[in-house]
């Protein structure tokens, strides 16, 4: 079974700031996801991933597949950035999510 | 195009009570997925379907859960009786299968008092 692993759980940081959110996994896998979650709303998928790099406006996915780790990047962080960000991974039996890092943007 | 549709949004009833959720994946989409979400986790797989046939329950509790797609398109899920326990976020996704992309719905928030 893949383990997924984000670190940190809770994040709040000023308005402005750079945001780096990781994940990490024990097994191989054929796909990365970033999912963005709002509260009482359903779930986004914001990047999927196998190799290298994904730009999307001011979010960035990195993964390495060598060393089963993955990144998720704010630049010019928003307070409409808030939300919970989960990483999930696609393998043989289906999709593992990680539990999510909380983000609170403050103005 | 719509994304996937699922009702009701909340529902609040008492345990022991039965409760059912609706799913509308996008057209086209023949693979449909139920998670259940627990505050403060990830999403974890009830059940998996492509079309018609439940390819993974495994994790279904089965003494209880029942789900069902009879024509391969909505998707009912079925709680009877519901626990306490059993208060979460409900959510619907499909997919066109394989390893392609998942498309949530909005979920639906039960609690059982």
């Amino acid at each position: 079974k893949n383990e997924v692993e984000q670190s940190p759980q809770n994040l709040t940081a000023q308005e402005g700031e750079f945001i780096t959110i990781n994940c990490s996994y024990s097994v191989g896998i054929s796909a990365l996801h970033w999912l963005q979650q709002h509260p009482g709303g359903g779930i986004v998928s914001l990047f999927m991933l196998s190799s290298g790099k994904k730009k999307h406006g001011r979010l960035i996915a990195t993964i390495n597949i060598q060393e089963k780790h993955s990144s998720l990047h704010i630049t010019a962080s928003h307070p409409r950035d808030s939300a919970v960000y989960i990483c999930a991974v696609s393998f043989a039996d289906g999709l593992t999510f990680g539990k999510g890092t909380h983000l609170i943007i403050q103005p | 195009e719509a994304g996937v549709v699922q009702s009701p949004r909340y529902k609040i009833i008492e345990k022991k009570q039965p409760v059912a959720f609706w799913c509308n994946p996008i057209s086209g989409h023949n693979t449909l997925y139920w998670y259940l979400q627990n505050l403060g986790q990830g999403p974890e797989l009830l059940i998996r379907y492509e079309n018609e046939e439940a390819v993974d329950d495994s994790q279904l509790p089965k003494d209880r859960f029942s789900a069902e797609r009879l024509k391969g398109v909505d998707s009912t899920l079925k709680i009877q009786p519901a626990e306490l326990g059993d208060s979460a976020v409900y959510l619907c996704a499909s997919s066109l299968g394989g390893y392609n992309e998942q498309f949530f719905g909005p979920g639906t928030r039960l609690t059982v008092l």
